[in-house]
């Protein structure tokens, strides 16, 4: 167990609705990024979060966004939600973001658009 | 082009078998290469992380790196059926992953 905590596990909701997704970060991570995973898909990076701010986004509309709490917990958000925001949403905690870091996945939310 | 090339298999194997698995990269600047296994419903666990080029073992596993023709490979030896799982190859501090390959190793 990596020590990386995601809620709820699974969720079912309908098209246009809005998602909060959460991530408890590994104990000394401060780092923490989201990624969403497709079926049969490697994991696709949607945004990382170093020390409450932004640090870097992959290619994904402003419908999705986020939040680092001091904590270093974190939310992603998903409005207006489409049928191919199916997927698992998986977050990954990190210390810092310099040389040699790397990055620890939580178990993943399964997310169901219908 | 995708930044991460994998052969997504499925790959079935007997067990004791020595498996292959390979990724190719486009850009050349990427640093960090890893290895993550997947279990089914499970997120991604880190197996093996290279920086730059070279080898690295870890028990049953060898990751190596070719920068040169932007190759990377994971060989596991000795084969378990509890290796099945899919195993993804991910690129660069912001990971980026190819899309995995399904290894079934059957006892």
């Amino acid at each position: 167990e990596t020590g990386v905590t995601q809620s709820p596990t699974h969720l079912i909701k309908t098209r246009g609705q809005q998602v909060t997704l959460r991530c408890s970060s590994q104990s000394g991570h401060n780092t923490v990024s989201w990624y969403q995973q497709a079926l049969g898909q490697g994991p696709q990076f949607i945004f990382q979060y170093y020390r409450e701010e932004e640090n870097g986004r992959g290619n994904f509309p402003p419908r999705f966004s986020g939040l680092q709490f001091p904590n270093y917990s974190s939310e992603l958000n998903v409005n207006a939600l489409e049928l191919d925001d199916s997927a698992l949403y998986l977050c990954a905690s990190s210390y810092e973001t310099g040389v040699g870091e790397t990055q620890y996945f939580g178990p993943g939310t399964r997310l169901l658009v219908l | 082009q995708k930044e991460v090339e994998q052969d997504p298999g499925p790959l079935s194997v007997p067990e004791g078998a020595i498996v292959s698995l390979n990724c190719t990269y486009s850009n050349s600047a990427f640093q960090y290469f890893m290895w993550y296994r997947q279990y089914s419903r499970k997120g991604p666990e880190l197996l093996m992380y290279t920086y730059s080029s070279g080898n690295k073992e870890d028990g049953r596993f060898t990751a190596q790196v070719d920068k040169s023709s932007k190759y990377i490979s994971l060989f596991i030896r000795d084969s378990q059926p509890s290796d099945s799982a899919t195993y993804l190859c991910a690129v660069s501090r912001q990971l980026t992953f190819g899309s995995g390959t399904q290894l079934t190793v059957l006892p």
